[in-house]
């Protein structure tokens, strides 16, 4: 059994660039959650996607979109960035929408210069 | 809002001491999580509380939920330097979504 996947590792982009952050859930999964933790911090919830629908959506502005696949991967897209969007994206999968434990990638790193 | 506060922040013990780390949340829920997570590496799974009084034990660390107090301890049993890390205890509410604490680095000194 497969677990998380996440690309790429590390990414370096300059501000007003745009970027896709790519997550390929656990086999037998549905559902896919994406965090973001800036240094020092701990995750932040971003949004979730259930069945390739949106499923909740944490304070983040509406630059930060995602897209889920039938084959429920995920990405998660950043338009106009910003130097504080330098970060952790951590992509996590779970077999549900409610109450399931959920699974953690090994993450993307996104330095915004 | 939820908000789930974790303390102590930081955290240097010697190494055969025993400590403490607290999780307290604002407001109900059953499903409470604690990671570990190593410098630049992602977040892994250690305990899973569902249920108000339970209680995980796996090697030097016990986790403990107590659901009417809205707290949740990691107790550590003579600490040893590879417990160094940070850890992070989640709140799982509706939806599945997960609130985190700040985090405790731990830190084990010889």
């Amino acid at each position: 059994e497969t677990g998380v996947t996440q690309s790429p590792t590390h990414l370096i982009k300059t501000r007003g660039q745009q970027v896709t952050l790519r997550c390929s859930s656990q086999s037998g999964h549905n559902t896919v959650s994406w965090y973001q933790q800036a240094l020092g911090q701990g995750p932040q919830f971003i949004f979730q996607y259930y069945r390739e629908e949106e499923n909740g959506r944490g304070n983040f502005p509406p630059r930060f979109s995602g897209l889920q696949f039938p084959n429920y991967s995920s990405e998660l897209n950043v338009n106009a960035l910003e130097l504080d969007d330098s970060a952790l994206y951590l992509c996590a999968s779970s077999p549900g929408q409610n109450y399931n434990e959920q699974f953690f990638g090994p993450g993307t790193r996104l330095t915004v210069l | 809002e939820l908000k789930v506060e974790q303390n102590p922040l930081f955290l240097s013990m010697q190494e055969g001491k025993n400590y403490t780390i607290y999780c307290n949340y604002s407001t109900t829920s059953d499903r409470l999580y604690w990671y570990r997570q190593d410098p630049g590496k992602s977040l892994e799974s250690l305990f899973v509380l569902l249920s108000n009084g339970a209680v995980k034990q796996e090697g030097r660390l016990m986790a403990s939920l107590d659901t009417k107090a809205r707290l949740s301890t990691l107790h550590i049993t003579a600490a040893v330097h590879d417990l160094s890390a940070t850890y992070f205890c989640a709140v799982e509410t509706s939806g599945s979504r997960l609130t985190f604490g700040e985090g405790t680095q731990l830190t084990v000194n010889p």
